[in-house]
């Protein structure tokens, strides 16, 4: 199994509260991912980043924001947290772009 | 429409059936095509990559792509209750960062 922790594993939270989920990787690989998958709607992407400091949105990025201070954490924040960002939220990493990517087990949030 | 189409099934086979998988896309621009399984509570695991057109055998695994009609498939031969899960296709183009993913087509071998 690819060596991707995420943390914590499940989160319940209130509405307007601040949510931070990590992301750690000991695989060394240069492109991380933060994905939320939906009943009907797969996975999509949030942000993902291709270098230590570098990132860039996806298709679902409004009410999020990401950092990525070292090359093993990518770290996803949930600024003001609301009821519809209840999802379960997984983590992937690639050696390169166009490669496969691999997944955490993912964070269960439940936003009240 | 979706770029990417994947009937949700639930499917039901009995164990040693053969089972297809299958999903059409609209984007000609993807060349990387993968499958995942996703047990229940688990994150996505690769189960074959393949690049371009053509067929790609792996064990009980064989996936087929044809991008003259925009459709992938994935086989599963001898059907065992461990294959009960969801299976997930994905894509992608050259040059991108972006993998396009088909919402999962649930599966149940029945012993």
């Amino acid at each position: 199994d690819a060596g991707i922790t995420q943390s914590p594993r499940h989160k319940v939270t209130e509405t307007g509260t601040p949510v931070t989920l990590r992301c750690h990787q000991t695989e060394n690989h240069r492109y991380m991912y933060w994905y939320r998958q939906d009943p009907g709607h797969g996975l999509r992407l949030i942000h993902y980043s291709y270098g230590v400091k570098d990132t860039d949105k996806g298709e679902v990025s409004d009410g999020y924001s990401v950092s990525r201070s070292k090359t093993e954490d990518f770290l996803l924040t949930l600024e003001s947290a609301t009821s519809s960002q209840t999802s379960v939220y997984f983590c992937a990493i690639s050696v390169a772009e166009n490669q496969p990517q691999h997944f955490g087990d993912g964070t269960r949030l439940s936003i009240l | 429409q979706k770029e990417v189409e994947q009937d949700p099934g639930p499917l039901s086979v009995p164990e040693g059936a053969i089972v297809s998988l299958n999903c059409t896309y609209s984007n000609s621009a993807f060349q990387y095509f993968m499958w995942y399984r996703q047990y229940s509570r688990k994150g996505p695991e690769l189960l074959m990559y393949t690049y371009s057109s053509g067929n790609k055998e792996d064990g009980r695994f064989t996936a087929q792509v044809d991008k003259s009609s925009k459709y992938i498939s994935l086989f599963i031969r001898d059907s065992q209750p461990s294959d009960s899960a969801t299976y997930l296709c994905a894509m992608s183009a050259s040059g991108g960062f972006k993998t396009i993913f088909g919402a999962g087509t649930r599966l149940f071998v029945k012993a």
